[in-house]
């Protein structure tokens, strides 16, 4: 099975800070790498697919890169409504087979 | 409006059976793979299970195969989840989710907002 690691796990940022969290695959798994932002008490929600493609409605500050084995999410210029969590989510395998990662929770500094 | 809304969780003794429904609104539930994926209090998300637009491709995590079925009903645009076999491992916030594709290896661009599982005696 394919495992996925992120980091780093926390991280203190303040507004307007970029920021960057890496997300690495225990194999290639191409392009197949998604992201996704919980905040508390409320579901996940989409924001990049196949790596760096931005999900509808999500704001540009947003961004994914990378392929293989390493990617990883930018966040231009982090506003109040980003401190949430972050995970990366591998959809590389058939028949359906998915591992997210730990998870990355950005706080306030 | 597109929605999913699940049921079905409460609180269950360990060994026993459990099963969640989620009812899909909005968009034509029969052209999209759809997803369980559960969080235990506190804890990081885990995919669960998937199932395909015709239910052709499923698969299931090593940590539930062979206890729990998935399967959907698209006349119903509903999708099901019977756990058996409960432990208090299972314990967790259940989320429903939508594919962006028919096949069921994509993102999940839409989610339902929970029901919650508990197992305990």
């Amino acid at each position: 099975d394919i495992q996925m690691t992120q980091s780093p796990s926390s991280l203190s940022a303040s507004v307007g800070d970029r920021v960057t969290i890496t997300c690495r695959a225990s194999q290639s798994i191409s392009s197949y790498l998604n992201w996704y932002q919980q905040k508390p008490g409320k579901a996940p929600k989409l924001l990049i697919y196949a790596a760096s493609s931005l999900q509808s409605g999500v704001p540009s500050r947003f961004s994914g890169s990378g392929s293989g084995t390493d990617f990883t999410l930018t966040i231009s210029s982090l506003q109040p409504e980003d401190f949430a969590t972050y995970y990366c989510q591998q959809s590389y395998s058939t028949p359906p087979l998915f591992t997210f990662g730990p998870g990355t929770k950005v706080d306030i500094k | 409006e597109v929605q999913l809304v699940e049921s079905g969780g409460g609180l269950v003794q360990p060994g026993r059976s459990l099963r969640l429904s989620c009812a899909a609104s909005g968009f034509t539930f029969d052209d999209y793979a759809m997803h369980w994926v559960r969080q235990a209090p506190g804890k990081g998300l885990e995919w669960v299970s998937g199932i395909s637009w015709n239910s052709g491709s499923i698969g299931y995590a090593d940590s539930v195969k062979g206890r729990f079925t998935i399967s959907r009903d698209n006349a119903k645009n509903s999708l099901y989840l019977q756990m058996n076999s409960l432990r208090a491992e299972d314990t967790a916030l259940y989320y429903c989710a939508k594919d962006r594709y028919g096949s069921g290896s994509d993102a999940f661009d839409i989610w339902g907002q929970g029901t919650m599982v508990t197992v305990s005696s």
